[in-house]
Order: C-alpha cells, then structure tokens, then sequence
C-alpha cells in the first residue's frame, strides 16, 4: 500500500531562518502532492498543490520541490516568522482516489 | 461561505453506545472524506465517498459505518463505542480527485 512518511520529530529554528521539510512516499507514484497547514485544534488548511511535471512551486514565502525520482517532497518556508508555527502535513490522492496523508512535521520557530 | 460543517463538536460516550457525526457541504463537491487524528499518527483514512450513493473503506474502518445522504451530506456512525475510539475526528470535502481538500472544524470524541 502507499506510505507518506514525514520526520516525526519537531523542528524548531530562529526567526529569519529557512524551514526545510521533507515528504517521501514510497510504493506509489502520485501525479499531484499537496502541503496543508494545521494550527492546534483546527482542521488542515490546504497551501500548495505540485504537479509531477512541477519541479518547484513557489507562493510568496513558500516553495515545494518534487523530485519523483527521489520520491521526495521539500517544502520550505523563507524568513520565518513565530506565526509560521504550526503542524505541516503533505498528501497525495493514491490510486484509488483516497487522499492520503503524512503524520505531520511540527514546525516552531523561535523569535 | 459555511464551507465543511461537523456536528457535534464535543462528544463523550460510554463504552458501547452508539452516535453518528453529521458533516456537511456547500461547495457542490463530489467527494467527501472521513479521517480520525491521534497524537503522532497524523490523518488516518477512515471512509472515503467518490460521489452520491459510493463509499469506499479506508485503511482503518473498522467499528464505524458511513452514509453518503446525497451530495452535502456524509455521515458517519459508531454502532458500539470502543475507548479505542477516542480520537478527533475530520470530515472533507474536494470537487474532485487530485483537487485540493477542505477540512471542518473537528469532532473531539471521548469514550470512557
């Protein structure tokens, strides 16, 4: 079945520094990936959405890669800011039509 | 735009009774999802709607049961509770396959 693994463990960076996170999926070979955001207590808030095809997508401070050769998703948000502070979590839609998502990569940074 | 809407978004239960959780739509969307979120497992899939009258199971279905209504609407039912239920629970909605996702606000449910 297909698997999305992010890392589990938190990041946290200074303020102004970039935040890089990492999405690999494994036994599939999707032809959309998306990245949402999820504040405590709330629903996911969908970000980004990168085609196969794609290799950087970028929104204002904000850019994902896809390297299907690697399976692997980056995202990255630029000049961090305290608000930025949040559970990120990457999806695909798997074979079936089934929106399937990452466990999340908690994200805090620090003024 | 109301967008997803959950109800209840408070529930405690006792070890086997039953409720449903009532999701709705207003975004015309076909598909409509079910997931329940742990600490540190992030989204799990728990039913899965394509469109009116379809329901797919998704990888932990076990101890619930759905109902797609009609287009707004996607239900989904603990028949017996279990602890192990004891979870937040998300209902979403997209327009179609690989279209992005909205998600409501979240069901706390309590078993005891």
């Amino acid at each position: 079945s297909q698997k999305i693994e992010q890392n589990s463990e938190a990041l946290n960076i200074q303020e102004g520094k970039t935040a890089t996170l990492t999405c690999n999926y494994t036994n599939y070979s999707p032809a959309y990936l998306q990245w949402y955001r999820q504040d405590p207590g709330r629903g996911p808030v969908f970000l980004l959405l990168i085609r196969e095809n794609e290799k950087e997508k970028r929104k204002e401070r904000l850019k994902v890669t896809f390297d299907t050769t690697l399976k692997q998703s980056l995202f990255h948000i630029t000049a961090s800011q305290p608000a930025d502070s949040a559970t990120y979590l990457c999806a695909v839609y798997n074979q079936g039509g089934k929106l399937i998502f990452g466990q999340g990569t908690e994200l805090s940074v620090k003024p | 735009n109301a967008g997803v809407t959950q109800t209840p978004k408070f529930q405690v239960l006792k070890t086997g009774q039953s409720m449903t959780l009532q999701c709705a739509q207003d975004m015309n969307h076909n598909s409509m999802y079910w997931y329940r979120q742990d600490p540190g497992m992030g989204l799990r899939l728990i039913y899965y709607s394509a469109s009116e009258g379809t329901t797919d199971k998704g990888e932990v279905p076990n101890g619930y049961n759905v109902s797609r209504l009609n287009k707004r609407e996607f239900s989904l039912r603990l028949e017996s509770a279990a602890p192990s239920q004891t979870s937040v629970y998300f209902c979403a909605s997209s327009e179609q396959g690989y279209t992005e996702a909205f998600f409501g606000q979240g069901t706390r449910l309590t078993v005891v």
